[in-house]
């Protein structure tokens, strides 16, 4: 089957402008996951959609972020008045959540975010 | 904080050679550790994962060592190819559900 999907893969805007993005699941897993990848560095957790309970907004960096997710389906990541700061790669995961089991996360391709 | 540290940053190994990455982490509750290899362009993609009730864990040329009282896991590429030249990230969670806490990663070069 397909896996996760994102758009747009790229993305360029300017400062202080907001910007939208997309997340498609792998169909039927219950868990997504957004995660910022910095030029050089690990990937930092950002936020996390687990069924129909309150996301975990945790590793949101500032009240800029924002995201929903409807049902089990698709999640966007809102980033409002983009800094410069906020280029990077976003990768959204999304997983089964298989009680006792290993929670495999998988990845898309993540779209590339540049503020100019 | 970087609550999983991974080095070396980069490495390169002949081909044939062992390719050896190193984690430690300091929280005890993880318990799912994780190591996804990523190509240039694309989504990092699980490879291998063990959890801390066993020191070992072998698919492939890719096996996980794991110490548990040292708190450190490791990812060694036996017969390391070209074809392995990508960028490897350990992680640690906690259980199923929860996210993955990363390294920064380390970009393996295998040269012919």
């Amino acid at each position: 089957g397909a896996g996760v999907s994102q758009s747009p893969s790229n993305k360029v805007t300017e400062k202080g402008k907001d910007v939208e993005l997309r997340c498609d699941p792998i169909s039927g897993h219950t868990a997504l996951y957004w995660y910022r990848q910095r030029l050089g560095q690990g990937l930092e957790f950002l936020i996390y959609f687990q069924g129909n309970s309150a996301p975990d907004k945790s590793g949101l960096p500032s009240d800029r972020f924002s995201a929903e997710r409807t049902g089990e389906s698709v999640s966007t990541l809102t980033i409002q008045r983009t800094q410069q700061e906020d280029s990077a790669v976003y990768l959204c995961a999304s997983s089964l959540v298989a009680s006792g089991g290993q929670d495999t996360q998988y990845f898309g391709p993540g779209t590339r975010l540049t503020v100019l | 904080q970087q609550q999983v540290k991974q080095s070396p940053q980069s490495l390169i190994v002949q081909k044939g050679g062992i390719s050896i990455i190193n984690c430690a982490y300091e929280n005890t509750a993880f318990d799912y550790f994780p190591w996804y290899q990523q190509f240039p362009g694309k989504g990092p993609a699980l490879l291998i994962a063990i959890r801390p009730d066993v020191s070992e864990k072998k698919e492939g040329r890719f096996t996980i060592s794991f110490n548990k009282s040292a708190k450190q896991f490791s990812l060694h590429i036996m017969d390391s190819q070209p074809g392995d030249s990508a960028t490897y990230f350990c992680a640690a969670t906690i259980g199923a559900g929860y996210a993955l806490n990363f390294g920064k990663g380390t970009s393996l070069l295998v040269t012919p």
